[in-house]
């Protein structure tokens, strides 16, 4: 099975634009996680998509969205970018919800300049 | 609240044994992973314990303490690849898929 795949894989924006991440899960998988790794903060939790549901989110503004297809499929989204954006961003995709490993995509390195 | 501690930094020698330390304080609690990052790669999953006591698997090992709020990776016969960061992370009760990390430590294998 191929694995959890994330594109772009690097992006360059100014302040102030919006950007588009996408993850496709593993053949199979169910739900999306996000979650943004800074070298300060580490990795920390965004959202969870579930059947094209938010089931979970984590304390980020609300420039922060998603949403999930109906082929599990994943995008999430930035607005009104600032230069604390940047950061690796990282999507995670597992079988179901009670199922507890998560596999991890390469992840997009997104910079705001 | 929600806090996940270890250490920032290890050293150790190739063929040797390390024990990286995470404690945690959460309210609901629901498992404790261990994930192995190399640099500039995706997390890949290493162990999940749910229950207390030891989880073997080859040359690592994971222990969970639920009364304590204390979690250990242990790895034996360190090799040069084992060099990476290792992040513990709890699964928050009730949130299924959502996990709270520590800021990960970074092990340094040398020769």
């Amino acid at each position: 099975k191929a694995g959890v795949t994330q594109t772009p894989r690097y992006l360059i924006k100014t302040r102030g634009q919006q950007v588009t991440l996408s993850c496709s899960p593993i053949s199979g998988h169910r739900s999306v996680s996000w979650y943004q790794q800074t070298p300060g903060q580490g990795l920390q939790f965004l959202f969870e998509y579930f059947s094209e549901t938010q089931r979970n989110k984590g304390n980020f503004p609300g420039r922060f969205s998603g949403r999930q297809f109906s082929n599990s499929r994943s995008e999430m989204n930035v607005s009104t970018l600032e230069l604390g954006d940047s950061a690796l961003y990282l999507c995670a995709s597992s079988e179901d919800r009670r199922n507890y490993e998560q596999y991890f995509g390469p992840g997009t390195r997104l910079t705001v300049t | 609240g929600q806090n996940i501690d270890q250490p920032t930094e290890m050293t150790a020698t190739e063929g040797a044994i390390v024990q990286i330390n995470c404690t945690y304080q959460t309210s609901g609690f629901n498992g404790l992973f261990w994930y192995q990052q190399h640099a500039g790669e995706a997390p890949t999953f290493l162990s999940y314990n749910v229950l207390d006591g030891l989880e073997e698997k080859g040359r690592f090992s994971s222990f969970l303490s639920r009364s304590k709020g204390y979690s250990y990776l242990l790895l034996k016969e360190l090799q040069m690849k084992d060099s990476a960061s290792y992040l513990c992370a709890y699964k928050v009760s009730g949130g299924y898929n959502k996990l709270i990390f520590g800021a990960g430590t970074r092990l340094a294998v040398h020769p």
